[in-house]
């Protein structure tokens, strides 16, 4: 089945403690993204990639990191998570940046 | 000012009802992208279309590119159609080059009541 997995899909943690949020695909899609979603602000792109070893920031990047060492694996690293991190984040994938988009289950994180 | 500005942002219907939800976008694309998010739920690709008309189900997604307006319509809308809407448009990055980001509105609540 075609997919994007998130993990973990629920996360508390606290101020400063280093977290990384896995995103994995199966489609062989070139594009990956991440976004954070937030009431009244809607979805906002954090961090794109367009192939392997190929990164740049979105609209919303400070305080967020990733790596694409392999096609398939897109991950989110808070190296110091703060309270302003507290949001929904999706990972989604696409054969291109304008194609369809398909999404991650969502991962839900509170930093408090 | 948004680039992609969505109306209404909350719409509450009575089943059975024609929904229409509409996106503005000042931009310009090369298509444009729906989606659908439940409750506590993921996001689903609904629709991806560049010019006309495009129709799954009760689903019926329309765009005029000249306009730079897309509508979603609902027809015969049921309490399972209750959801999050959203609106997308591809943007390039830098002139002239082939990379895209999608910028989103910031949604429609529908809520379809039985």
């Amino acid at each position: 089945e075609a997919q994007v997995t998130q993990n973990p899909r629920y996360l508390i943690t606290v101020t400063g403690k280093k977290l990384t949020v896995t995103c994995s695909q199966n489609m062989n899609h070139e594009y990956m993204s991440w976004y954070r979603q937030d009431p009244g602000l809607g979805l906002r792109q954090i961090y794109y990639s367009m192939n392997v070893e190929v990164t740049d920031k979105g609209d919303v990047p400070e305080g967020y990191k990733v790596s694409r060492k392999e096609k398939r694996n897109f991950p989110l690293i808070l190296e110091s998570p703060s309270p302003n991190q507290t949001s929904l984040y999706f990972c989604a994938s696409s054969l291109s940046g304008r194609g369809e988009q398909f999404f991650g289950p969502g991962t839900r994180l509170t930093v408090l | 000012k948004n680039e992609v500005e969505q109306s209404p942002q909350n719409l509450t219907a009575q089943e059975g009802e024609f929904i229409t939800i509409n996106c503005s976008y000042s931009v310009g694309i090369s298509a444009l992208h729906w989606l659908q998010q439940h409750p506590g739920g993921g996001i689903v690709s609904l629709f991806m279309l560049s010019s006309g008309k495009k129709k799954h189900g009760r689903l019926i997604a329309t765009i005029n590119i000249q306009e730079k307006h897309s509508s979603l319509h609902i027809t015969a809308s049921h309490p399972r159609d209750s959801a999050v809407y959203i609106c997308a448009v591809p943007q390039r990055f830098n002139s002239g080059g082939s990379n895209y980001k999608l910028t989103f509105g910031k949604g429609t609540l529908l809520t379809v009541n039985p």
